[in-house]
């Protein structure tokens, strides 16, 4: 059975960065890709960014280009986002998402439980 | 950038009734259309890819169509269980998009 499991939630300053992490487990990490979709409070989905889990290729929404950073460990199945320069409005539960091929233009057949995201001075 | 639409923002319906949601696209999808189902609290949870492919576990109260630029999706009737907000992706074309969600709510 696939499972991504996300770290905790997070509290952040006005400008700071964080760390959000995703533990895969129940199939081949390398196989598929993975996203990042965001969802402000009592917002919709915004998708943020894909990584190829086994060549490491990335693929940022203009809206977060130089600002966000996807890597994967394989040896983990872990993939990570960094998402730097934090502002009021990046507050929301971040979610990692399977792609269901290894490209970034897929539909998400399995997801994270979210991570909550608080920016606040 | 495609944009998705959803029709209506909130549908107010009784347990037992129909519920039909609609999906229209600012360029043609061909059937690059899914739909999401989320509760309060959770992740979103797949029930359609490729306009009307039902994924795995989901009751066949709910059925999807549509093509090009229209799409429905349709619980046919309502169990307590599907009061929820629903979504539309398209993977048609780079970025990936969602629609801003149908509330069916009670």
């Amino acid at each position: 059975q696939v499972h991504l499991v996300q770290s905790g939630a997070e509290v952040r300053k006005p400008g700071a960065s964080v760390n959000v992490s995703c533990r895969s487990s129940g199939y081949t990490f390398t196989n598929y890709g993975i996203s990042w979709v965001r969802q402000a409070p009592g917002g919709g989905l915004e998708w943020m960014a894909w990584i190829n889990a086994d060549k490491g290729d990335t693929n940022y929404a203009p809206k977060f280009q130089g600002r966000i950073k996807l890597s994967t460990d394989t040896s983990t199945s872990t993939a990570y986002m960094e998402l730097r320069s934090l502002r009021s409005d990046d507050t929301a539960i971040y979610f990692c998402a399977r792609g269901f091929r290894n490209t970034p233009l897929v539909n998400f057949d399995s997801w994270g439980q979210g991570t909550l995201v608080s920016v606040s001075s | 950038e495609i944009v998705l639409t959803q029709s209506p923002a909130t549908l107010s319906l009784s347990p037992g009734e129909r519920a039909t949601l609609s999906c229209r696209a600012s360029q043609s999808l061909g059937n690059y259309l899914a739909w999401y189902q989320q509760k309060p609290g959770q992740a979103p949870r797949l029930l359609f890819s490729e306009a009307s492919s039902r994924a795995t576990g989901v009751p066949a109260r709910f059925t999807a169509s549509g093509s090009e630029t229209d799409f429905t999706l349709t619980i046919s009737s309502l169990e307590p269980e599907d009061f929820a907000v629903y979504y539309c992706q398209q993977r048609r074309r780079w970025p990936v998009s969602f629609g801003p969600g149908t509330k069916v709510e009670i």
